[in-house]
């Protein structure tokens, strides 16, 4: 029962445009979702969250987006490097649950020169 | 400051064996989690422990088991290996007070034959 979904398995985008990742849950009691970032032969890496009292939270080039009536969120990435080159991670959890994260099968971004 | 370490980086097993993998947390983090990640997949929760017990638990098999020692540290043990347990086992700690303050070990790669 894949209760977080990401239903992009790739994405590739161009150096210095946005990156959208997007990112679905079916679980009306999740309420803290994160996105996780991961390069090959290393754990994943937190990147940002979002509380399910907030519809956007920013941090530098990264802002996530969160729309609870579509459980529906999306991370966006401007400008796009190079060095964001790896698999993002949208995860979800309920607040009496910390530490129980469930993950999206992850995507896989691109940015090329 | 040391991240989460975890040993071995890499092991092989035969159908049957037993496995024990192992998770040394962040400094200043009590609580460890387990988790696993099987091939174009993203990481399942085993199971956490919390003042060396079990606390919360995925949906997995009694095969596997675990341990958290005084020292914070934990053991992942998996009996009666099967093929499908082949993975990438990530370990993950965090002070009680947030999920957002995860953080990842590189994992241990096992592989059974």
């Amino acid at each position: 029962d894949q209760q977080v979904k990401q239903n992009s398995p790739s994405l590739s985008v161009q150096e210095g445009r946005i990156s959208i990742l997007n990112c679905d849950y079916t679980n009306s009691m999740f309420d803290y979702f994160l996105w996780y970032k991961k390069y090959p032969a290393e754990g994943p890496t937190f990147l940002i969250s979002i509380s399910s009292i907030k519809d956007k939270n920013e941090d530098g080039r990264f802002t996530v987006f969160l729309n609870k009536s579509a459980k529906h969120l999306s991370l966006h990435i401007v400008p796009s490097q190079p060095g964001d080159s790896a698999v993002y991670f949208c995860a979800a959890t309920e607040t009496d649950s910390w530490g129980k994260l469930q993950f999206g099968a992850g995507t896989q971004v691109v940015v090329t020169p | 400051d040391a991240g989460v370490t975890q040993s071995p980086t890499h092991l092989i097993k035969t159908r049957g064996q037993q496995v024990t993998l192992r998770c040394s947390p962040k400094s200043g983090h009590d609580t460890v989690s387990w988790y696993q990640q099987a091939l174009g997949q993203g990481p399942q929760f085993i199971f956490q422990y919390y003042e060396e017990e079990e606390r919360q638990r995925g949906n997995f098999p009694d095969r596997f088991s675990g341990h958290q020692f005084p020292n914070y540290s934990s053991e992942l043990n998996v009996n009666a290996l099967l093929l499908g347990d082949s993975a990438l086992y990530l370990c993950a700690s965090s002070p009680i007070s947030g999920a957002d303050t995860q953080y990842f070990g590189p994992g241990t790669r096992l592989t059974v034959l």
